[in-house]
């Protein structure tokens, strides 16, 4: 069964990059990872998604290596408005072709003035 | 506006009394699924769907039961509720399983069974 493992917490500065791993040792072959974004009180909110190497988009890049068992979510300049939890997600084709989600519990990211 | 909507936003009921949350995407989306969220544990999937009248149980599935006879619509149901079932509950709709798709989540619902 795929799983994620995320920091459960990070704090930084306005201005700095901050950079959140999220491990996924039995990700599968086709499998993407994408990374979602969440305020309190409110659905998750896409980011970015990649399947290896390097992925940018104006928001964030995404960094996977090749044996794909980790990504890296980098966040370029944050402001206070990033303040936020970031969950990375893989998925589980499990029997049948269905498909399950897999969410992690999440890194709180808390950036400071 | 492409959005998937929940209703209700809150609701406070008792133990045992049957209560459905609603769920409907505009997006012609074949995949949809239902999370359950609480303090420290993050977004656990309760029950999906690949597609109409297509379901199966996900992490959580146990005192929840889900139907999808039409694609946009896929409820929640609590035949009958528990105080461990209070929750922030969000459903999300996919245009296909697997996560190449992104997936779109509703605003939620704060559930709370006293």
């Amino acid at each position: 069964l795929a799983k994620t493992t995320q920091p459960i917490s990070m704090d930084s500065y306005e201005g700095q990059e901050v950079n959140i791993t999220c491990s996924h040792n039995n990700i599968a072959t086709n499998d993407y990872i994408t990374w979602y974004q969440q305020f309190p009180s409110q659905g998750p909110r896409f980011i970015i998604q990649g399947y290896k190497t390097k992925v940018t988009n104006e928001v964030a890049s995404l960094f996977i290596p090749a044996d794909r068992k980790s990504s890296t979510l980098s966040l370029p300049r944050v402001s206070l408005s990033d303040t936020a939890v970031y969950y990375c997600l893989v998925g589980d084709l499990v029997g049948s072709g269905t498909y399950k989600y897999i969410f992690g519990t999440g890194t709180r990211l808390k950036v400071l003035a | 506006e492409a959005q998937v909507t929940q209703n209700p936003r809150y609701l406070i009921t008792v133990t045992g009394k049957k209560l459905t949350v609603t769920c409907s995407q505009n997006m012609n989306h074949e995949y949809m699924s239902w999370y359950r969220q609480d303090p420290g544990l993050g977004l656990r999937q309760i029950y999906y769907s690949m597609n109409v009248e297509v379901t199966d149980k996900g992490d959580v599935p146990e005192g929840y039961k889900v139907s999808r006879k039409e694609k946009r619509n896929f409820p929640l149901i609590l035949e009958s509720p528990s105080p461990n079932q209070t929750s922030l509950y969000f459903c999300a709709s996919s245009f296909q399983a697997g996560t190449g798709s992104e997936a779109f989540f509703g605003q939620g619902t704060r559930l709370t069974v006293v």
